[in-house]
């Protein structure tokens, strides 16, 4: 079985600064991707951005990059340039790839965008 | 593509009442999956189809739970009786399941409530 953890329950930052989420998982897979979801307060869940485990290079989406260090199972998400509209609920997610598009959820991060 | 629409949004009822939460997967996608969404124990997944033939029921708390996917265009969970503890929101979410990655979508969520 996998499990997500996301250690920090609420974060802060001021607009237009950068900001880094952090996700560790365990996982005896070697084929698996990761995901950053975010839920702003209308609850929509929206897939913010993807990893795949046999890629060394991390993804990048504008704004949004992460950090994935495979041997030492993490996974962060850096939000740089920080808007109020970032403001939302964060997921860390997992997913097998032999398991049917299973996702396993890390418990969130609260994030706050200060003006 | 109207994406997936679950029905009710909102759901407030009584302990002891049956509940019929219902969702209709993007056209053409052959996964669908409940998940719940609590402040306690977060998002978990309930039941995950495929073809709609359940797959994995194991995040299913209890035998008041049941999830029932007729044909590729429709499921419901119904909870019978309801209890407080079942106060949650429930997202459906749909993917087509190939050889290779393919994102899952959720829907908007019910709140249901149980007084």
């Amino acid at each position: 079985a996998q499990t997500v953890t996301q250690s920090q329950p609420e974060m802060s930052v001021q607009e237009a600064e950068t900001v880094t989420l952090s996700c560790t998982y365990d996982t005896s897979e070697n084929n698996y991707y990761l995901f950053w979801y975010k839920q702003p307060p209308s609850r929509q869940m929206i897939l913010v951005i993807r990893q795949e485990a046999y890629k060394q290079q991390n993804a990048t989406e504008n704004r949004f990059s992460v950090n994935f260090q495979k041997a030492a199972k993490s996974f962060s998400l850096k939000i740089s340039d920080s808007q109020l509209g970032d403001t939302a609920m964060y997921f860390c997610a997992f997913m097998a790839n032999n398991a049917g598009n299973m996702l396993t959820f890390g418990g969130g991060t609260r994030l706050m965008v200060k003006p | 593509d109207a994406g997936v629409i679950q029905s009710p949004r909102h759901e407030v009822t009584e302990m002891g009442q049956e509940v019929t939460l219902r969702c209709k997967p993007i056209s053409g996608h052959n996964s669908l999956f409940w998940y719940r969404q609590t402040m306690m124990r977060g998002l978990e997944l309930l039941i995950y189809f495929n073809n709609n033939v359940p797959i994995d029921d194991s995040g299913m708390p209890e035998d008041r739970f049941s999830a029932k996917m007729p044909n590729a265009s429709f499921s419901t969970l119904k909870i019978q009786p309801s209890e407080p503890r079942d106060s949650a929101v429930y997202f459906c979410a749909s993917s087509f399941s190939g050889p290779s990655y393919n994102e899952q979508f959720f829907g908007p969520g019910t709140r249901l409530t149980v007084l």
